[in-house]
C-alpha cells in the first residue's frame, strides 16, 4: 500500500497563476481532507469530503475550491493564487467510522512570490 | 468553538531526560483528544488517542498522556527520550461538534541532543 500520496511535491507560483494538488489514497478511506500548515499556527482545516461527489469547507476555504470525482482522490485548486497561500498542503483520509485516526501524505511545499 | 494550545514551541533536551509537552483545550463539552508526531522527513502520524475510559493513554515508542478534565489538559509525556524523538508533536482535539474533523494546535519542535 502506498497509503496517501500527493503531487507535486514543490512548486514555485506567480501571484495570479492557478494550479492543482492532487491527493490519492488506496485505503478505501471515505473521509479525506485538505490541511495547511503554517509556522506557529499548526494545521488548519481548508475542505473536506466525506464521499465521492461530496465536499464541505473548513475553517480557511477562501481562495481554494475542491473535488471529490472518484473516492480516491481529493484535488485542491488555487484559481488566483496569493502570496498569503504560501504554506505547507497536507492531505489526509480516514475510515467513515474512525474518522479521528487520520492517515496523512508527505506534503506539497508551496510559494508563492 | 474548540481550540488547543501548546505553550512549548521548541523543546531542547538531552538523551535520557524526561519529556513533558503540555497541551490545553477549550471545549467544554465531551472531547477525543490525540497526539500527533512528525519526524523529519516523515508524514505526520498517530501517536496516541484518548476516547474515554482510563485517562492515561499509552501510545507506541514509550509515550503515554493523561487526560485532565479539570484542567482541560492532555499532557504527553516520556520518562527518557531517544535522540530518535527529534520530531515536532501535535496536540489535536475534536468536541462533539458533529464536526467530522480535528483541531490541532501550533506544534512543540522536540530537539534530543546525543
Amino acid at each position: 500500500n502506498a497509503g496517501v500520496t500527493q503531487t507535486p511535491k514543490f512548486r514555485v507560483l506567480k501571484t495570479g497563476q492557478s494550479m492543482t494538488l492532487l491527493c490519492a489514497q488506496d485505503m478505501n478511506h471515505e473521509y479525506m481532507y485538505w490541511y495547511r500548515q503554517d509556522p506557529g499556527m499548526g494545521l488548519r482545516l481548508i475542505h473536506y469530503s466525506v464521499g465521492e461527489g461530496t465536499t464541505a469547507k473548513g475553517e480557511v476555504p477562501d481562495g481554494y475550491n475542491v473535488s471529490r470525482l472518484k473516492k480516491q482522490n481529493f484535488l485542491l485548486g488555487l484559481e488566483s493564487a496569493a502570496p498569503s497561500q504560501t504554506s505547507v498542503y497536507f492531505c489526509a483520509s480516514s475510515f467513515r467510522l474512525a474518522v479521528y485516526e487520520q492517515y496523512f501524505g508527505p506534503g506539497t511545499r508551496l510559494t508563492v512570490t | 468553538a474548540q481550540s488547543v494550545s501548546q505553550h512549548n514551541h521548541h523543546v531542547i533536551l538531552s538523551e535520557a531526560a524526561s519529556l513533558e509537552l503540555g497541551c490545553n483545550y477549550s471545549y467544554g463539552g465531551t472531547v477525543n483528544l490525540f497526539w500527533y508526531v512528525q519526524y523529519p522527513g516523515q508524514h505526520l502520524q498517530l501517536l496516541l488517542k484518548y476516547f474515554s475510559g482510563d485517562p492515561l493513554v499509552k501510545g507506541i515508542k514509550g509515550f503515554e498522556a493523561e487526560f485532565i478534565k479539570s484542567k482541560f489538559s492532555f499532557n504527553l509525556r516520556k520518562p527518557s527520550v531517544q535522540w530518535s524523538d527529534t520530531a515536532e508533536y501535535f496536540c489535536a482535539v475534536n468536541g462533539d461538534t458533529g464536526r467530522r474533523a480535528l483541531t490541532f494546535g501550533s506544534g512543540t519542535r522536540l530537539q534530543v541532543q546525543p
